[in-house]
């Protein structure tokens, strides 16, 4: 089974409105933690947003937000206020365990989010 | 803020040859990552390194191998190259206790 699945391969969103972009993920232990990239064309990856499995609160920077909803295993990434240069494709990523050295990420498919003017 | 640094940038082999990708860690980050995407896919681990010693090795073929060394950086040698092996090579840094994985710009590696 996927251990990540983001489910919308494309999105269109108008310049200046919010999008989200859903990200959902299936893992048995209770301690881990769930990260956005975001790869525009040139093809380096960005960090973004970091949701701890015991966080109590949803995190935030920025634009940026994340709606961490434990129970149904999702992990959604909202932007606020689309910008022309949000256009990339952004990735999911998961690391299971505690927080241990070593401990490597699984991504998942991606979304290519395009943001029209 | 000083980041991940990887070189070359862009390489071109032949099949059967060999190549070594060098990455260069943010300062006092003591753990190196290896992903490989390959085209239209989603960047998959390969091995990883803390303080100089192997910590947990991925889908990375036989032909292939890394090390850290004691100034922290990594090499990832790839030898026998196949046409498959054509794809974008990450090296991620990341300093034990922290959360957030730091990647650098990537080695485009095209095999011919």
């Amino acid at each position: 089974a996927q251990k990540i699945t983001q489910t919308q391969p494309g999105m269109f969103v108008q310049e200046k409105e919010a999008v989200t972009l859903d990200c959902t993920y299936d893992t048995s232990d209770q301690s881990y933690g769930l990260f956005w990239y975001k790869q525009p064309s040139s093809g380096e990856m960005i960090f973004l947003i970091y949701q701890g499995s015991y966080d109590e609160q949803n995190a935030t920077e920025g634009r940026y937000s994340l709606n961490f909803q434990k129970a149904r295993k999702s992990a959604n990434l909202v932007i606020s206020a689309s910008q022309l240069g949000d256009s990339a494709m952004y990735f999911c990523a998961m690391r299971e365990g505690f927080d241990n050295a070593g401990n490597m990420l699984t991504f998942g498919g991606g979304t290519r989010l395009m943001v029209k003017p | 803020a000083a980041g991940v640094i990887q070189s070359p940038r862009h390489l071109i082999k032949e099949k059967r040859e060999t190549a070594t990708l060098k990455c260069y860690p943010i300062p006092r980050h003591d753990t190196v990552y290896w992903y490989q995407q390959g085209p239209g896919q989603d960047p998959q681990f390969l091995i990883s390194f803390y303080e100089k010693m192997q910590s947990d090795k991925g889908s990375i073929p036989d032909r292939f191998s890394a090390q850290q060394f004691s100034d922290y950086h990594s090499e990832l040698n790839m030898s026998s190259l196949e046409l498959g092996d054509s794809a974008l090579y990450f090296c991620a840094s990341r300093l034990a206790g922290n959360n957030e994985q730091f990647f650098g710009p990537g080695t485009r590696l095209t095999v011919l």
